[in-house]
């Protein structure tokens, strides 16, 4: 049984920090790697992707991917509560995946306060 | 640019009735998808089809959940004789063939299903 394990939070940052968001997983084969925010009551919105080890920017977000440690994260930079969501992590492609379903954590609610 | 559509958006529904829900997908997109997502939760996988062919489902779906896409295009997702525990948001997401499982797929707002 793939998992994926995100902390439920409630993550609180004030306005302007970093808000750090943290994922692990447990099929070792997986290839790719989403983040998702979500607003109360609508649908998941795609904000990151990642396949390789290392970085990825885009804008204030940046995605960070270790396949040895099994973990991906989210950075969010100046951070705004426009930011205050749930972000889910989204796994897909791995050894046990024998279809292209996506397998989804739990989500973070952040709260960005002002 | 077209997004993925679902339709009812919101559906209340007595306990043992049978509902039916539609998603029309990204036009170009040949992959679609069925999620169940319940408050606190990430979306749990239902199904999911390359064009018509449906590939794969849920050892979790009963066999009173059924979905179809005939024409390779809009899809339908049906629930026979509902119970109070398929009170959910019902999301269906669409995306592009591609190598290695790599490609995002994108929701539609989903259908919000309420049983009384």
């Amino acid at each position: 049984q793939k998992e994926v394990e995100q902390n439920s939070g409630p993550l609180s940052v004030p306005e302007g920090a970093i808000a750090s968001l943290n994922c692990t997983y447990s099929d070792r084969g997986s290839q790719s790697f989403f983040w998702y925010r979500q607003y109360s009551g609508k649908s998941p919105e795609l904000i990151m992707s990642i396949y390789s080890n290392g970085d990825k920017e885009d804008g204030r977000f940046t995605a960070q991917l270790n396949k040895a440690s099994q973990y991906v994260s989210l950075l969010i930079r100046d951070s705004q509560p426009s930011d205050s969501a749930t972000y889910l992590c989204a796994v897909n492609g791995g050894e046990d995946n024998y279809g292209q379903n996506f397998v989804f954590g739990p989500g973070t609610r952040l709260s960005v306060l002002p | 640019d077209t997004g993925v559509s679902q339709d009812p958006r919101h559906k209340i529904t007595k306990r043992g009735q049978n509902v039916t829900f539609r998603c029309d997908p990204i036009s170009e997109h040949n992959r679609l998808y069925w999620y169940r997502q319940t408050l606190g939760q990430g979306p749990e996988f239902l199904t999911y089809f390359q064009n018509e062919a449906q590939l794969e489902k849920s050892r979790l779906l009963s066999d009173r959940f059924s979905a179809e896409r005939p024409k390779g295009s809009f899809s339908t997702l049906e629930i026979q004789r509902t119970e109070q525990g398929d009170s959910a948001m019902y999301l269906c997401a669409s995306s592009l063939e591609g190598a290695h499982s790599n490609q995002p797929q994108h929701f539609g707002d989903g259908t919000r299903l309420s049983i009384l």
